[in-house]
């Protein structure tokens, strides 16, 4: 089974709009960390916010929330007032691990999402 | 600051040469990490090193070596070069391993 699953390969939003990008998770871990990536056409991967699975409050960094359900293992990234630059592949990422073991990121296959003028 | 810098940015190869990237972590970052992204894919973890020690491996064949130096700076190894192995490398640093992974602007190998 996939570890993380995004199911929107593609996403077109109106400059200004908000977007939200989908994102579910599957671990047995209870100690664990979600993270959104915004990869543009140069390849970087930028890191955009994190949520800990025990952070009682959804993140928030600018324009960019997650929106965290962890009853259903959902960490959605809500974009508000999208901007040209914004357009990018999108990618959810999940930190398990713990001890002297490895803090490895799982990631999904990304969503790419375009921005209309 | 400067943040995680990686050399070279492109390399072209042959099959079955040898091919060494080379990345250096945000100052004050103790880890480094691997990953490989092959088009239209997500990364995938290759190695975690903290303090010179190897931390974890993914799933990747022996072919693949990575080792870290006393400087935190980084090199990942890869031998006898496949066609398969023609991806994007990135290379993140964090603190200690369990903080925030920053990226770098990645290697792209292609393997004629």
């Amino acid at each position: 089974a996939q570890k993380i699953t995004q199911t929107q390969p593609g996403m077109f939003v109106q400059e200004k709009e908000a977007v939200t990008l989908d994102c579910t998770y599957d671990t047995s871990d209870q100690s664990y960390g979600l993270f959104w990536y915004k990869q543009p056409s140069s390849g970087e991967m930028i890191f955009l916010i994190y949520q800990g699975s025990y952070d009682e409050q959804n993140a928030t960094e600018g324009r960019y929330s997650l929106n965290f359900q962890k009853a259903r293992k959902s960490a959605n990234l809500v974009i508000s007032a999208s901007q040209l630059g914004d357009s990018a592949m999108y990618f959810c990422a999940m930190r398990e691990g713990s001890g002297a073991g490895s803090y490895q990121l799982t990631f999904g296959k990304g969503t790419k999402l375009s921005v209309i003028p | 600051d400067a943040g995680v810098t990686q050399s070279p940015t492109h390399l072209i190869k042959t099959r079955g040469q040898h091919v060494t990237l080379r990345c250096s972590p945000i100052s004050g970052h103790k880890s480094v990490s691997w990953y490989q992204q092959v088009l239209g894919q997500g990364p995938q973890f290759i190695f975690q090193y903290y303090e010179k020690e190897e931390r974890g491996r993914g799933n990747f064949p022996d072919r693949f070596s990575a080792r870290q130096f006393p400087n935190y700076s980084s090199e990942l190894n890869v031998n006898a070069l496949l066609l398969g192995d023609s991806a994007l490398y990135l290379c993140a640093s964090s603190l200690r391993g369990a903080e925030t992974q920053y990226f770098g602007p990645g290697t792209r190998l292609l393997v004629l």
